[in-house]
């Protein structure tokens, strides 16, 4: 049973447009949510991380949406450029950090 | 910077084979992880080590072991390989300034036949 829901499985979008990648998650012991991002033949690394206590959190053209009493959060890539083209995977970690539960993985194309 | 260096990029291995993929680090962090990553299905953990000698089992550990006998190396074991199990294999640790972010190898590609 997949701890984590991630959607949608790929997404094409124009350069310069909005990338939008969702997450939904039921553990509510769950209290830290990093987004990674794999370019082929890398492992995953760190994009963005966002803690339940905040609603957004922003760097760059990367922002995270995070809705507690929905269990849901986002990301939104603004302006996105044909270098963002890579798999996104959002996860979800309890306190201990022993375990990190990542989603099924957002393939993104950007087009230019 | 983190180094987590996985000894192969690829494996071709037959059916019924004992394989070993070695995952190393170059830092003092005790938790180290492997997990595999397929299609539709994310990355899954298979084992978890918060200290030599000491390892947990994640959600897939099934025909999979794995030996930490010193810190720096952690390793996966296929005690019989089966089809079933090729797949992306990507080891990691934690770490970062506050502990809590994961950094990983960049992967083996395991193919049985």
């Amino acid at each position: 049973q997949q701890q984590v829901k991630q959607s949608p499985q790929s997404l094409i979008v124009q350069k310069g447009g909005i990338s939008i990648i969702n997450c939904a998650y039921e553990n509510t012991a769950f209290d830290y949510f990093p987004w990674y991002q794999q370019f082929p033949g890398k492992g995953p690394a760190l994009l963005i991380a966002i803690r339940p206590d905040v609603s957004e959190k922003k760097e760059g053209r990367f922002t995270i949406s995070f809705n507690k009493s929905a269990k849901q959060f986002s990301l939104h890539i603004m302006d996105s450029q044909p270098g963002d083209s890579a798999t996104y995977f959002c996860a979800a970690v309890e306190g201990n950090f022993n375990k990190f539960y990542f989603g099924s993985g957002t393939k993104l194309n950007v087009k230019p | 910077d983190v180094k987590v260096t996985q000894s192969s990029r690829y494996l071709v291995k037959r059916t019924g084979e004992k394989v070993f993929l070695e995952c190393v680090q170059d830092m003092d962090h005790e938790n180290m992880f492997w997990y595999r990553q397929d299609p539709g299905l994310g990355l899954r953990l298979i084992y978890f080590s918060y200290d030599v000698k000491m390892k947990e089992k994640g959600d897939i550990p099934e025909g999979y072991s794995v030996s930490r006998e010193k810190k720096e190396r952690f390793s996966l074991i296929l005690e019989s390989a089966s089809t079933n199990q090729t797949s992306m294999y990507l080891c990691a640790i934690r770490g970062g300034r506050e502990n809590t972010e994961a950094f990983f190898g960049q992967g083996t590609r395991l193919t049985v036949v």
